[in-house]
């Protein structure tokens, strides 16, 4: 049973725009979500965080919202930049506990 | 100087065989992880050591052996491999309880033929 489903496989965003990655959990039980960012032949890197106590945080470019009466959380990347280009990991624990992750996002940002 | 690194990074072997995997960490982190990237994507955890303790042995065939000779090392060993076994295999560091700091190596991808 897959607890974290990123549903969306592949994103194409042009160049400025803004990129929206979403995640979906079904363990009530996580309280601490994390995004991870992983180029090809490299392992998967830490982006931003977010506690399950707030529904928003910010850093740089990057925002999480966590949503968590509908067990979701989305990813914002303003504005996209080549280098964004890269497949993105949504990764939830419980009680600091070992991670889950889902299955990842292939983001491919248009110049 | 990386900081997670594993070795090899690819490896072709034939069904039947046994091989390993190599991690080493210098980051002075107190826990390591091997995950499987399986067919489907999904990032899956296998095992972890806390200073040489295996605290996480999720639902793994017994072929697979993790053995930690010391807190800077975890090496994965595989017993009779079969062709479901191929994957990309990751390790990961961090302070134990710490999920905001897992470093990850680059992976390792196993073809079984």
């Amino acid at each position: 049973d897959q607890q974290v489903k990123q549903n969306s496989p592949s994103l194409s965003v042009q160049e400025g725009r803004i990129s929206i990655l979403n995640c979906d959990y079904t363990n009530s039980m996580f309280d601490y979500f994390l995004w991870y960012k992983k180029y090809p032949a490299e392992g998967p890197t830490f982006l931003i965080s977010i506690s399950s106590i707030k529904d928003k945080n910010e850093d740089g470019r990057f925002t999480v919202f966590l949503n968590k009466s509908a067990k979701h959380l989305s990813l914002h990347i303003v504005p996209s930049q080549p280098g964004d280009s890269a497949v993105y990991f949504c990764a939830a624990s419980a009680g600091a506990q070992k991670l889950v992750f889902g299955q990842g996002t292939r983001l491919t940002i248009n110049p | 100087d990386t900081a997670v690194s594993q070795t090899p990074k690819y490896l072709v072997t034939q069904m039947g065989n046994d091989k390993s995997i190599k991690c080493e960490q210098n980051l002075g982190h107190d826990t390591m992880y091997w995950y499987k990237q399986d067919s489907k994507k999904f990032l899956k955890i296998m095992f972890s050591y806390n200073n040489k303790e295996l605290i996480i042995n999720e639902t793994v065939p017994n072929r697979f052996s993790p053995k930690s000779p010391d807190k800077a090392h975890l090496n994965l060993h595989i017993n009779s491999l079969e062709l479901g076994d191929s994957a990309v295999y990751f390790c990961a560091s961090s302070q134990y309880r710490d999920t905001y700091g897992y470093t990850f190596g680059s992976g390792t991808r196993l073809t079984v033929v």
